[in-house]
């Protein structure tokens, strides 16, 4: 069965700390997405990686990066966090050049 | 860049059909693709149509019109599982199958 895990579902931290968000497949997938979704405006993507050590912005990179050192691990890291990073956090994972992307349960980050 | 505009919320009743909406504009386009999320789950994958026309799986059907920017989901014989929210998705060619969603429309079923 295709997996997709995100390292924690609930998570709070205070402002000012950097946060690590971790997300692991098991299906041998090229690509890897993050994502952010908040009420209203969908999944926005903040940053895409297609081959290890690969990455390219998203539409909302800012105050995020990314790391991708193994196939199989997609890591997001936000430097310094702010309130206004309190959000819902998806990874997900696909091969192309198929449109189906596997979705982890996501994390819940509130930066308080 | 990419955008994929979607109707922010429908409602119908159980047993009808209902269409939901998509346009697009995309510097480059591969297809597009639909997923569905019920609150608090993770989207997951409804279907694909590469080419004009329409695919159907089951109650779900989906359409694309390349020539109008346009595509549309059809679910039939609506079920009240089938309230969740559908996003449209397109893996244009900015880079290798990088994957934008739109913002989603918010399905209700009423009895």
């Amino acid at each position: 069965d295709v997996k997709v895990t995100q390292s924690s579902r609930y998570l709070v931290k205070r402002t000012g700390e950097k946060v690590f968000l971790e997300c692991v497949q098991d299906m041998d997938h090229e690509n890897m997405f993050w994502y952010r979704q908040d009420p209203g405006l969908g999944l926005r993507l903040i940053y895409f990686s297609y081959d290890v050590k690969m990455k390219e912005k998203g539409d909302i990179p800012e105050g995020y990066s990314v790391s991708r050192e193994k196939k199989e691990r997609f890591s997001l890291i936000l430097e310094s966090a702010s309130t206004n990073q309190t959000s819902m956090y998806l990874c997900a994972s696909s091969f192309p050049p198929s449109d189906e992307a596997f979705f982890g349960q996501g994390t819940r980050l509130t930066v308080v | 860049g990419q955008s994929l505009e979607q109707p922010s919320e429908v409602t119908a009743v159980e047993g009808a059909i209902v269409q939901i909406n998509c346009t697009y504009q995309t510097s480059g386009f591969y297809g597009l693709s639909w997923y569905q999320q019920h609150d608090g789950g993770a989207p997951t994958f409804l279907s694909y149509n590469a080419l004009d026309g329409l695919e159907e799986t089951g109650r779900f059907s989906s359409f694309l019109s390349r020539s109008d920017s346009y595509g549309y989901l059809l679910l039939q014989e609506l079920q009240m599982k089938d309230s969740a929210s559908y996003f449209c998705a397109n893996a244009g060619m900015d880079s290798s199958y990088k994957l934008i969603f739109g913002s989603g429309t918010r399905l209700l079923v009423r009895p």
